[in-house]
């Protein structure tokens, strides 16, 4: 069963704008951890932000936040005030339990940003 | 240099042939990964290593060997190339902590063309 799934194929966003990309997951385990990385054209992976399954607060860093339902197992994230250089491949990532630094990806969304 | 390395960084062999993709950390980390990138598949997890002596296949080991002698290396061999091989493979190394914050960093990349 797919334990990361981002629906979006491709998104686009106008400069200056937010844009969200969808990430949902799966996992029986209480414990896990979500993050999120950019692949720029060049192709070396980025990472964003992290959130893990006990965080009470929204995970933030600069213009990236974390939309993190729990209850809905969604993970999505929020990026402000767009920038040409933000366009990418943005790719979810889950860790399960705190028996293995496993990640498992998602198949990536491919933002593109327009001036 | 610091940091996690991949050699090559473009390969190109023939179907049968075997080959080698070299991947070098230098933090000392124990987990350690190798992933393959595909079109429409995002990044899938072929083997991974919790330490000096332990690996466990990932969701497509098949037709791939690794080992790991030595804590800052995680070769990964392809017995007999096959043109569904072609890919950019990534290796990338974690050490774990408190939490479940333990972002993995990720080397360059290899292309590899199987002919």
């Amino acid at each position: 069963a797919q334990k990361i799934t981002q629906t979006q194929p491709g998104m686009f966003v106008q400069e200056k704008e937010a844009v969200t990309l969808d990430c949902t997951y799966d996992t029986s385990d209480p414990s896990y951890g979500l993050f999120w990385y950019k692949q720029p054209s060049s192709g070396e992976m980025i990472f964003l932000i992290y959130q893990g399954s006990y965080d009470q607060q929204n995970a933030t860093e600069g213009r990236y936040s974390l939309n993190f339902q729990k209850a809905r197992k969604s993970a999505n994230l929020v990026i402000s005030a767009s920038q040409l250089g933000d366009s990418a491949m943005y790719f979810c990532a889950m860790r399960e339990g705190y028996n293995t630094d496993k990640l498992i990806f998602g198949t990536g969304t491919r933002l593109q940003v327009f001036p | 240099d610091a940091g996690i390395t991949q050699s090559p960084r473009y390969k190109i062999t023939e179907t049968g042939r075997q080959v080698t993709l070299m991947c070098h950390q230098t933090w000392s980390h124990s987990y350690m990964f190798w992933y393959r990138q595909d079109l429409g598949h995002g990044l899938r997890l072929i083997y991974y290593s919790a330490a000096a002596d332990i690996t466990d296949k990932g969701e497509v080991p098949d037709g791939y060997v690794v080992s790991r002698s030595k804590t800052e290396n995680f070769p990964l061999t392809l017995e007999s190339a096959t043109r569904s091989q072609t890919s950019v493979y990534f290796c990338a190394s974690s050490e774990p902590r408190q939490g479940m914050n333990t972002e993995a960093f990720f080397g360059q990349g290899t292309r590899l063309t199987v002919v």
